[in-house]
């Protein structure tokens, strides 16, 4: 299972672009790349999942350079809103996954 | 997606009493997990769960502490036994769907305190 590392915390200000970062050295070529959202008092929430290159959705960009050795999570124009815990998995394809979550980054997002 | 819902959402125990937790899917599916989140922690994966078979436990969890049920596709348990003040976390339901089984829904989870 490759592991992640992210940063522990990130700190931004309403209206900016935040991007946090993720590193899987050891990902696997069959591995997908997962964002997960998680507010207090609630379990993640699913952002977005990639492969390679790019992939944009309502809430987020996610950025995957070519070796794939780590992966990009772009929040656009944060809002207080946006505080919360972001954790980044990786994971193979299949139905044998087990999501495995890390530490997670702290986002706090000021006004 | 996945609708989950979680019952209860909270609960103070007694050390010594136990605890079931439910977990309701919308949907059919064929792995359910179990998690505990201690406060300001990640998640750590209790046991996955699966329709027709025992659970399969993670390091530190054992059976005879959290036993689990999954009688059908849409429905599992988790208990708590023998409580004690270590046991107060958060415990998460979760299944994944998906082509990838990668992509995983999250119940509210249940606040528990043991005192």
């Amino acid at each position: 299972l490759a592991k992640t590392t992210q940063p522990i915390s990130m700190d931004s200000y309403e209206g900016q672009e935040v991007n946090i970062t993720c590193s899987h050295n050891n990902i696997a070529t069959n591995d997908y790349i997962t964002w997960y959202q998680q507010f207090p008092s609630q379990g993640p929430r699913f952002i977005i999942q990639g492969y390679k290159t790019k992939v944009t959705n309502e809430v987020a960009s996610l950025f995957i350079p070519a070796d794939r050795k780590s992966s990009t999570l772009s929040l656009p124009r944060v809002s207080l809103s946006d505080t919360a815990v972001y954790y980044c998995l990786v994971g193979e394809e299949g139905g044998s996954y087990i999501p495995t979550f890390g530490r997670g980054t702290s986002l706090i997002v000021h006004p | 997606s996945a609708v989950i819902s979680q019952k209860p959402s909270r609960d103070i125990c007694q050390r010594g009493t136990s605890l079931t937790i439910q977990c309701q899917v919308d949907s059919q599916v064929t792995m359910m997990f179990w998690y505990r989140q201690q406060p300001g922690q990640s998640l750590t994966l209790i046991a996955t769960a699966n329709q027709g078979s025992e659970a399969t436990y993670e390091s530190g969890f054992v059976i005879d502490k959290f036993p689990i049920s999954r009688p059908n596709l849409t429905f599992s348990t988790l208990t708590v036994s023998n409580m004690s003040p270590e046991d107060s976390s958060i415990y998460l339901c979760s299944v994944a769907l998906g082509r990838t089984n990668t992509e995983a829904f999250f119940g509210q989870g249940t606040r528990l305190t043991v005192v």
